[in-house]
């Protein structure tokens, strides 16, 4: 257990519906970083928030959007869905906004995200 | 674009057997080289190589970076079925948090 929490596990929905999907950094830990991970894609990153505010983005769809609370919980907000937004859905954590020494991300279980 | 390719996708062995995977790397401004390994469901993170720590290890897991031939590669010895797994490389080359992973090679570990 890596400590960082996400839910719902799964998730399904219609194309066109919007859905949030909800994650809690590990303890400490200031960074959310949120992955895509599809059979034909790998995994991608998509958005990072470092204390609040955004620190790095990926190829996130403008369909996407994501935000950090003061709590540094974070949310991914996926809306007009289409099929091919079926995926899983990672967020990670970490301690700090930089790739310095020591500074590796610990992933969540997931949300598996299926759109019918 | 950073680009991360991993090799070879899939490898099939015996218990007790040593496996090599592989990473090679194209990343600007390179920072860090990350292992994960993923089972079920989330990738667990195995090692940070950068340029101040090399070569890591930890149990029957190694690894080493190899910043002039742009690659790393991590070996499993004495294999056991728990092994099975999909082992992910990642680089970040940006001050910041982003990784780029790789496609990952599929290791299935036959008792």
């Amino acid at each position: 257990d890596s400590g960082v929490t996400q839910t719902p596990k799964h998730l399904i929905t219609a194309t066109g519906q919007r859905v949030t999907l909800r994650c809690s950094p590990r303890s400490g830990d200031l960074s959310v970083y949120w992955y895509q991970q599809s059979l034909d894609q790998g995994l991608q990153f998509l958005i990072q928030y470092y204390n609040g505010e955004e620190r790095a983005k990926g190829n996130i769809l403008e369909r996407f959007s994501a935000q950090q609370f003061p709590d540094l919980h974070s949310e991914l907000n996926l809306s007009s869905l289409e099929l091919g937004d079926s995926a899983l859905y990672f967020c990670a954590s970490s301690s700090q906004g930089t790739l310095s020494s020591y500074n590796e991300q610990f992933f969540g279980p997931g949300t598996r995200l299926t759109v019918l | 674009e950073d680009k991360v390719v991993q090799s070879p996708l899939s490898l099939v062995v015996h218990e007790g057997d040593t496996v090599t995977l592989n990473c090679s790397y194209e990343v600007t401004n390179f920072r860090s080289l990350l292992w994960y390994k993923q089972e079920k469901k989330a990738p667990t993170f195995l090692f940070m190589l950068t340029s101040s720590g090399i070569e890591k290890k930890s149990g029957r897991l190694s690894s080493i970076l190899d910043k002039k031939e742009l690659s790393s590669i991590l070996n499993i010895t004495a294999t056991q079925t728990g092994d099975s797994a999909i082992y992910l490389c990642a680089t970040g080359g940006t001050s910041y948090g982003k990784l780029t992973f790789g496609q990952g090679t599929i290791l299935t570990v036959h008792p």
